[in-house]
C-alpha cells in the first residue's frame, strides 16, 4: 500500500479567505495525480489531473501545482466562498492503480 | 450526462445478514472499483475489476465478495454483515489508465451501510 499524506486533515475559513492545502505522494512509479471535490451527499467530482513535473492547472479560482520529483501537489482556492466546502481528495495514479489520501474537509464560513 | 449509480443511499441491516451493494455504469468503462471511507483513513479499497467476469482482491478485502456479471454493473456482498462493515461504500469505473491515459475515476454518490 503506498502511502498518500493530505494536509491539514480539516480546515475552516472565513469567506473571502484564500487557502491552500497540501498532497505528498511517493516519487516513484508516478503517472498521474488527481484531485477531486466530494461535497456531502453527493459523487465525487474530478477537479484537475496533472502528469508533468511542474504542471499547473486553473479552474475559476481553484488552482493545482505539481512537483513529481520531490513528491507534492498543491491545491489553492483564491476567494474561498460557502460553496467550496468540501473534502478535497487527492489520488496518486502508478497507472494500475489509484492511491487516495485521506482528504482535507475544508468549511468556509459566510 | 454520464453516471456511475448506487442502488441505495442509505441501508440498515442485521448483524449476519447477507447484504449487496449495487453499482451500475453507462459509460462503457473497463475497469470498476469499490471503496469504502472512514473517517480518517480515506477511501480503502476493497476489490477491482479490470473486465466481465474478472475479480481482484484490493487492500481489504476480508468479509466480502464481488460479482461482475456484466460490463456495466459491479455489485458488492457482505456474506455476513458486521457492525464493523459500517461505513461508507463508494463505487466508481474508469477506462483502462494505461491504454487510453491518465483518465481519472467516475464515482457513484456513495452507501451509507449501518449493520445493526
Amino acid at each position: 500500500i503506498l502511502n498518500v499524506e493530505q494536509s491539514p486533515q480539516s480546515l475552516h475559513v472565513q469567506e473571502g479567505d484564500s487557502t491552500n492545502f497540501t498532497c505528498s505522494f511517493p516519487s516513484s512509479n508516478f503517472y498521474a495525480l488527481h484531485w477531486y471535490r466530494w461535497e456531502t451527499a453527493k459523487s465525487p467530482e474530478a477537479l484537475f489531473v496533472m502528469t508533468l513535473n511542474g504542471d499547473e492547472k486553473k479552474k475559476g479560482r481553484i488552482s493545482a501545482t505539481l512537483n513529481t520529483k520531490e513528491g507534492y501537489s498543491y491545491l489553492y482556492i483564491k476567494g474561498s466562498q460557502p460553496e467550496d466546502s468540501a473534502t478535497y481528495l487527492c489520488a496518486f495514479s502508478t497507472g494500475n492503480q489509484f492511491y487516495f489520501g485521506t482528504g482535507t474537509s475544508l468549511t468556509v464560513i459566510p | 450526462d454520464v453516471k456511475v449509480t448506487q442502488s441505495s443511499r442509505y441501508l440498515v441491516k442485521r448483524t449476519g445478514e447477507k447484504v449487496f451493494l449495487e453499482c451500475v455504469q453507462d459509460m462503457d468503462h473497463e475497469n470498476m472499483f469499490w471503496y469504502r471511507q472512514d473517517p480518517g483513513l480515506g477511501l480503502r479499497l476493497i476489490y477491482f475489476s479490470y473486465d466481465v467476469k474478472m475479480k481482484e482482491k484490493g487492500d481489504i478485502p476480508e468479509g466480502y465478495s464481488v460479482s461482475r456479471e456484466k460490463k456495466e454493473r459491479f455489485s458488492l456482498i457482505l456474506e455476513s454483515a458486521s457492525t464493523n462493515q459500517t461505513s461508507m461504500y463508494l463505487c466508481a469505473s474508469s477506462f483502462q489508465m494505461i491504454e487510453t491515459g491518465p483518465y481519472g475515476y467516475t464515482f457513484g454518490s456513495g452507501t451509507r451501510l449501518t449493520v445493526v
